[in-house]
């Protein structure tokens, strides 16, 4: 079955630095790939999404490009800031069932 | 992209009773769902919520348990029933978008003592 693996947290990285919470899937077919956010006492926010092999989703300074060859979907930012500090989820949606399968959820703390 | 809100946010409940919760969207939908997220945990899919039919559960849910409305396109409730402490969770609807992605209300925040 379908199934999304991404990187153990907790995550801690000081202000201005790389990010990348590694993300891998399993999937029949060509599922589409989303990023989600949770910041503290929230719920769910979808920060980018893509849905063809070699497509690029961005969105405040975060990346994350469909890898088929690979089954990756890495998320990536240049330059963290303290207001990044959140619970990412990587996710995929199989078109013919309508659900969407998340994985575990990392958990990001920015340090000033 | 779909606003949705949830009431309440937050219950403390006691144990045996039992809590509904409501899910409005701010435009017409063709699916809600209703999802289950433990303290430090990932999100578990509850069951599919389509207008006039009935809901559609995963494995290890039960309609007795979570039982769920669906009256029109742009509203569902779910009733966690006769609650344990177990049940304290934070309970999230979503909303289907037009590009399989979802949409998530702020959550449901319960507390069963």
């Amino acid at each position: 079955g379908n199934s999304v693996t991404q990187m153990e947290g907790p995550v801690t990285l000081s202000e201005e630095a790389f990010l990348t919470i590694n993300c891998t899937y399993t999937a029949t077919g060509y599922p589409s790939l989303f990023w989600y956010v949770q910041y503290p006492g929230e719920g769910l926010q979808l920060l980018l999404k893509a849905t063809k092999a070699d497509d690029k989703g961005s969105n405040k300074g975060f990346e994350a490009t469909y890898r088929k060859e690979t089954t990756s979907f890495h998320l990536e930012k240049g330059s963290v800031q303290v207001s990044d500090s959140a619970v990412y989820f990587c996710a995929l949606s199989d078109s013919s069932a309508s659900k969407i399968i998340f994985g575990s959820g990392t958990r990001l703390s920015i340090r000033p | 992209s779909a606003v949705i809100s949830q009431k309440p946010s937050r219950d403390i409940c006691q144990r045996g009773t039992s809590l509904t919760i409501q899910c409005q969207v701010d435009s017409q939908v063709t699916m809600m769902f209703w999802y289950r997220q433990q303290p430090g945990q990932s999100l578990t899919l509850i069951a599919t919520a389509n207008q006039g039919s009935e809901a559609t559960y995963e494995s290890g849910f039960v309609i007795d348990k979570f039982p769920i409305s669906r009256p029109n396109l742009t509203f569902s409730t779910l009733t966690v029933s006769n609650m344990s402490p177990e049940d304290s969770s934070i309970y999230l609807c979503s909303a289907s978008g037009r590009g399989n992605e979802q949409f998530f209300g702020p959550g449901t925040r319960l507390t069963v003592l």
